[in-house]
Formats: C-alpha cells, structure tokens, sequence
C-alpha cells in the first residue's frame, strides 16, 4: 500500500460547482496534513494544512480530516478556471520526518 | 526578492556528463530539500539538510552528491547521468513544516 493515495483524475467540473478531492494516508501516526496546488510548469505552492479531526475552512477552501479513516479532503466551491492544476495532498508524521506526497490530482474547470 | 531561487532553469546534456543545480533561499529557514519530480509527477524526497547538516538521506543512487555550503544554500551535484534521471528537481526550504519550492530545474538526459 502506497503511503499516501490520491485519484490521479483528471477531474473535471463545470465553472460554479464544487470541487472534491481525496487522499487516504497509510501511518496512523501521522500529525500534520497538507494540500499543496501545483500549475502545469510550475513549482507547488501550500493552500491548506490541517492538524485536527473536522473542517477547516479558507476563502473558497475547505480542507476536512478524519483521522480515525486516516481520510483527508479538499473541497473548492464555486470552482473557477484558474483553480485547474494539479492538487498534492501530503502527510507530515512529525516535525522530524520528512514530508510524503501523493501523486496528485489533476482538476480541470470547465468554463 | 524571490525565496528560492534555483538555476540553471534548464538543464539539457548527453548521458554519462555531470552536471550540478545550485539553489538557495534569502527566507532565512534552517531546513532545505532536494526533490524529485517525474514525468508521472509524483514528487518525491532527496536529500533534507538543516543547518548544513543531512538529516534524510532517501534511497538515491550515490551518483547523487548534495553539498550545503551555508544554510541558505543547498548544491545538488549529479555525476555520470542517466537517462532516467531525467526529471524536474525541486529545491524547497522550509521554517516548520510548509515547503517552499524554487521554480525547478528541468532535467533532460539525452
């Protein structure tokens, strides 16, 4: 089993709707959960960390953990075009270790 | 003012050559990377330093040589290249935990 697990997609949704990307994670020790969008050609960039069970919510994002299914999601609402990329989920088991990163789900926004 | 700078940009040379990717970050984090990324994309681990120190040391061909001269700056040195070491590199520093990525070096190993 992979330690972090993405649908590679691509996922596509119309313009307005909400967008819903998962990740399962191996290490139920795990601490510290993060989802990273990358451009085609560019380098990632952090949207959201979350640290505990439920919801945490930024903008346009909300980013859910259940770590009891070792689950982690994010959703984009009202999904525009320039939010197609590349979503890395990724997995921090402490401070000390060093960072996993799943393969990534590629999102396209239909105009 | 950029945060992690990393050149060349592109790298495009004949198996067997060595080539080496410098990078460096003016944000002032004790901890740098090297990672891997394929044409898959998968993004994965190289090296970790902080302070100059190697602290991950992930399952890399020792034809893989990083060198961390100063905290700001992490040197990644490739001899006698492959063609499956074609990839984008990424360097990233990091304060905590969030990563800061350079823009990356494109690999291509003919």
């Amino acid at each position: 089993q992979k330690e972090v697990e993405q649908n590679s997609g691509p996922l596509s949704v119309p313009e307005g709707a909400i967008a819903s990307l998962n990740c399962t994670y191996s290490d139920r020790v795990s601490q510290s959960f993060f989802w990273y969008r990358q451009y085609s050609g560019k380098s990632p960039e952090l949207i959201m960390s979350i640290y505990s069970n439920g919801d945490k919510e930024d903008g346009r994002f909300t980013a859910q953990l259940n770590k009891a299914s070792q689950y982690v999601s994010l959703l984009i609402r009202d999904s525009q075009p320039s939010d197609s990329a590349t979503y890395l989920c990724a997995v921090l088991k402490t401070s000390y270790d060093k960072v996993i990163f799943g393969p990534g789900t590629s999102l396209s926004v239909i105009p | 003012d950029t945060a992690v700078s990393q050149t060349p940009k592109y790298l495009v040379t004949q198996m067997g050559n060595d080539k080496s990717i410098k990078c460096e970050q003016n944000l002032g984090h004790d901890t740098m990377y090297w990672y891997k990324q394929d044409s898959k994309k998968f993004l994965k681990i190289m090296f970790s330093y902080n302070n100059k120190e190697l602290i991950i040391n992930e399952t890399v061909p020792n034809r893989f040589s990083p060198k961390s001269p100063d905290k700001a700056h992490l040197n990644l040195h490739i001899n006698s290249l492959e063609l499956g070491d074609s990839a984008v590199y990424f360097c990233a520093s990091s304060l905590v935990e969030t990563q800061y990525f350079g823009p990356g070096t494109r690999l291509l190993v003919l």
